[in-house]
């Protein structure tokens, strides 16, 4: 079975430029989780879709980041622009069910370093 | 208070010993999820409990529900299990969200 994708692995910017990060998440898993986790913390979640309607998006810094997932399958997370701090490691989970019924997979991340 | 709370912070061991690694929630919980992050890795799910024991190779998880705790246990300890061991825990009544621990730093030497 395959897991969940991400992509880019690696992202180098500066400060004010523009990103985007792509997940796929594991066929048939109706929910989707995109967590920012800087380095020695743990992760934070930027928001989390049920489907292709969000269920939680209360942390996302919405005056940069955007995200969506159209057809309710893969999703991308968009920065314009980017600061100094949001240089971290995004990651894109899945799970069948959520989180308080379901096991989550995780991708391996997208490191983003803003200079 | 952290609503999840993990110790020890930062654990070494030598190959072969047993490893224990706790973890403590206040919250109401359904289940309950143990994950293992190497360095610049992502993360792995290891368990998923809401009650009893599970064990999956050398790696047991129990959880007491009433207590409000649970332990992850290795066995013969490896180096290549050194790695972030973290607990997370999605409170009764979120939409999955999980508030996580931060993390048991686990080095095993040779």
């Amino acid at each position: 079975e395959a897991g969940v994708a991400q992509s880019p692995r690696y992202k180098i910017i500066e400060k004010r430029q523009s990103v985007a990060f792509w997940c796929n998440p594991i066929s048939g898993h109706a929910t989707l989780y995109w967590y920012q986790q800087i380095l020695g913390q743990g992760p934070k979640l930027l928001i989390q879709f049920q489907n292709n309607g969000v269920v939680d998006d209360s942390q996302l810094p919405k005056d940069r980041f955007s995200a969506e997932r159209l057809k309710g399958v893969d999703s991308t997370l968009k920065i314009q622009p980017a600061k100094l701090e949001d240089s971290a490691v995004y990651l894109c989970a899945s799970s069948l069910n959520p989180s308080n019924t379901g096991e989550l997979f995780f991708g391996e991340g997208s490191r983003l370093t803003v200079l | 208070k952290n609503e999840v709370e993990q110790s020890p912070q930062n654990l070494t061991a030598q190959e072969g010993e047993f490893i224990t690694i706790n973890c403590s929630y206040s919250v109401g919980i359904s289940a309950l999820h143990w994950l293992q992050q190497h360095p610049g890795g992502g993360i792995v799910s290891l368990f998923m409990l809401s009650s009893g024991k599970k064990k999956h190779g050398r790696l047991i998880a129990t959880i007491n529900i009433q207590e409000k705790h649970s332990s992850l246990h290795i066995t013969a300890s490896h180096p290549r299990d050194s790695a972030v061991y973290i607990c997370a825990v999605p409170p009764e009544g979120s939409q999955g969200n999980l508030i996580f621990g931060k993390g048991t730093k686990l080095s095993v030497k040779p």
